[in-house]
């Protein structure tokens, strides 16, 4: 099956700091979802960018389907950003459903 | 828009004991719901996905008899962990597919987390 590769797997920076997330894909995909999940398991959707570049308020994500990677901008952070922020891609699953498998996770962690 | 709820949040059981975990979608339908699995400090893995008015479809590896999915509407899918142990101890998450625009997407649950004494 399609393999999703994330880095850097945890990222601890300062209130105020930028940070870029990567995520690697092994094939085609149909589609891509950034995600975060809050510490108490919440998943929120954040962008569904299958190509290109989409930005909302400090949060961008450009991908890159050619070269099978995307990645997920976060500007001036604050501390409600900390939490693991995944990358899922769609694909065809053998029983023709459309599939979202998740990448490794990126935690987060957002220091006042 | 694209609220999902799932009932309960959290639930402690003996094992044995069957339990039953709910997903609906409150402010759209939902043909289609799908239920991952999520280990401590892990990635979310699909455990099935559930159609409605159709049987579910499981991953590999993944026991349906041991996992009972039903999608009886479309905007409530069931999940029941039959004769549970330790081992089926984890945090259990569910989304639906909602049309937005020309995509799916999908749009997740609070999950439950299930813990089997």
């Amino acid at each position: 099956g399609i393999q999703v590769e994330q880095s850097p797997p945890d990222l601890i920076l300062q209130e105020g700091a930028n940070s870029t997330l990567r995520c690697n894909f092994s094939d085609s995909v149909n589609n891509l979802q950034w995600f975060h999940q809050n510490p108490w398991g919440q998943l929120i959707n954040l962008f569904y960018i299958p190509s290109g570049t989409k930005q909302n308020g400090r949060l961008s994500a450009t991908t890159v389907a050619t070269e099978r990677y995307s990645l997920l901008y976060i500007s001036s952070s604050q501390t409600t950003d900390s939490g693991v922020y995944f990358c899922a891609v769609s694909s065809i699953s053998n029983f023709g459903n459309e599939k979202l498998t998740f990448g490794t996770g990126t935690r987060l962690t957002i220091i006042p | 828009g694209a609220v999902v709820s799932q009932h309960p949040s959290w639930v402690i059981c003996k094992s044995g004991t069957s339990v039953k975990i709910e997903c609906r979608s409150l402010d759209f339908q939902a043909t289609t719901m799908f239920w991952y699995r999520q280990f401590p400090k892990q990635s979310l893995m699909l455990m099935a996905t559930s159609n409605e008015g159709s049987k579910a479809t499981y991953e590999q590896g993944v026991e349906k008899d041991k996992f009972l999915i039903n999608h009886a509407s479309l905007t409530l899918s069931t999940l029941t962990v039959t004769s549970a142990h330790p081992e089926d101890s984890s945090f259990y998450i569910c989304s639906a597919h909602r049309l937005t625009g020309d995509n799916y997407e999908q749009y997740f649950g609070p999950g439950t987390r299930l813990t089997v004494t």
